[in-house]
């Protein structure tokens, strides 16, 4: 299980948009890396994954650079409700199991 | 679908009672997890089954021990409850190409043992 490193925390502002970048520096070619988030008093919720370049869903965008040693989860134009815990994972597809590391805090201010 | 549910959703125990926590899930997934989060950490991953009638160890599995009869459910159980379990307790369930990475959790169990 590659180990990742991501920010303890951030603020940011409504409207913006929130790059929160992880890195993994001894990912391997199975690996694929994806993200997590956690809202206050619930269980965490799977929001994106990918193995390369850039994949892009109805609530962010995974930023995948060619060598793979980091990665870049891009919220677009945030709001209060997205303060939260996102998680960044790095892992074989066949793992049976994952580590949660700490997470990166997200505040969003008004 | 209700997707994964758990009960209780609250409990309070005095040291050295025992408890059954049951999670359960309706999307025929085949893994079933159980980890705990303590109060500004990550989650810790406590025992794991890969299908029904499987189970293994994760990363703090002292203290705890699982069941997994049926697909659609995972029971954790704590024999003698100590302080040092009080936690929030959540279940996870998945299935599919990368199942330990797209995991769907349920609200979780807040535990406090006195």
């Amino acid at each position: 299980l590659a180990k990742t490193t991501q920010p303890i925390s951030m603020d940011s502002y409504e409207g913006q948009e929130v790059n929160i970048t992880c890195s993994h520096n001894n990912i391997a070619t199975n690996d694929y890396i994806t993200w997590y988030q956690q809202f206050p008093s619930q269980g965490p919720r799977f929001i994106i994954q990918g193995y390369k370049t850039k994949v892009t869903n109805e609530v962010a965008s995974l930023f995948i650079p060619a060598d793979r040693k980091s990665s870049t989860l891009s919220l677009p134009r945030v709001s209060l409700s997205d303060t939260a815990v996102y998680y960044c994972l790095v892992g074989d597809r066949r793992d049976d199991k994952i580590i949660f590391g700490k997470g990166t805090r997200l505040h969003i201010l008004p | 679908n209700a997707g994964v549910t758990q009960t209780p959703k609250f409990r309070v125990l005095k040291t050295g009672q025992s408890m059954t926590l049951l999670c359960a899930q309706d999307m025929n997934h085949e893994y079933m997890y159980w980890y705990r989060q303590d109060p500004g950490m990550g989650l810790r991953l406590i025992h794991y089954s890969v299908g029904e009638g499987t189970t293994a160890k994760g990363e703090v599995p002292d203290g705890y021990n699982v069941s997994r009869l049926k697909k659609q459910n995972f029971l954790l159980g704590l024999e003698s409850a100590a302080p040092s379990q009080t936690s929030v307790y959540f279940c996870a369930s998945s299935y599919g190409e990368t199942p330990a990475y797209e995991q769907y959790f349920g609200p979780g169990t807040r535990l406090t043992v006195t």
